[in-house]
């Protein structure tokens, strides 16, 4: 059983188009990281969220944290080729420093 | 300031080899963890080391094993090697600030293939 729920796994959409991308978990998190990953290369930090109902933006990147810390969700707006990837949320929980990776959405963005 | 480093990039073995993988972390981090990416896993953490210390394991084989060097470098190894440790391996990262805030920063991985 997946501890880290990723919803869509696959989004295939045309350039400008916005996207939604869901973390969620039944479990309480210390923090929630979002990343994002290209063929061949490892994972780079986008954001990181620690208090309930947080929301940070990246330029065109939105996340949200959860009230209760048990859910994040990344909305993409009028996305670019470039945005192209595989999009991973980690979470940190309990009093731990291992991160818990979610199953990954992997986002196409076609010209 | 220079990101994580991993050594070597790619590399092939064959089963029943062992192999070991090296990792640089960011200049200060003191903290550095390994994980494995497979097409079917995701990724999956392997253990994680604080000043020398092994701080936290996941649920791998005792075939999987690592270390740090008091210069903060890590290395893994990985004996009698299997086809299914095939994989992309990863090394992150981070200032070990707080748990609740805990950041990591990956290198680009070394891909491992086991023949």
């Amino acid at each position: 059983t997946q501890l880290l729920e990723q919803s869509p796994q696959f989004l295939s959409i045309q350039e400008g188009e916005n996207l939604t991308v869901y973390c969620n978990s039944s479990s309480v998190f210390s923090s929630l990281q979002w990343y994002r990953q290209e063929p061949g290369e490892g994972p780079v930090l986008l954001v990181t969220v620690v208090t309930g109902g947080e929301v940070k933006k990246l330029k065109r990147l939105t996340f949200q944290f959860g009230d209760a810390r048990k859910d994040s969700s990344l909305h993409i707006t009028a996305a670019q080729p470039g945005d192209t990837g595989l999009y991973l949320c980690a979470a940190s929980m309990d009093s731990s420093y291992k991160l818990i990776f979610g199953s990954g959405t992997r986002l196409l963005v076609r010209p | 300031k220079a990101g994580v480093t991993q050594t070597p990039r790619y590399l092939i073995k064959t089963r029943g080899q062992q192999v070991t993988l090296s990792c640089s972390p960011i200049s200060g981090h003191r903290s550095v963890s390994w994980y494995q990416q497979t097409p079917g896993q995701g990724l999956q953490f392997l253990f994680e080391y604080f000043s020398e210390t092994q701080r936290n394991k996941g649920n791998f084989p005792g075939r999987f094993s690592g270390r740090q060097f008091s210069n903060s470098r890590s290395e893994m190894n990985v004996s009698t090697l299997e086809l299914g440790d095939s994989a992309l391996y990863l090394c992150a990262s981070s200032l070990d600030r707080t748990f609740s805030y805990n950041e990591q920063f990956f290198g680009p991985g070394t891909r491992l293939t086991v023949l």
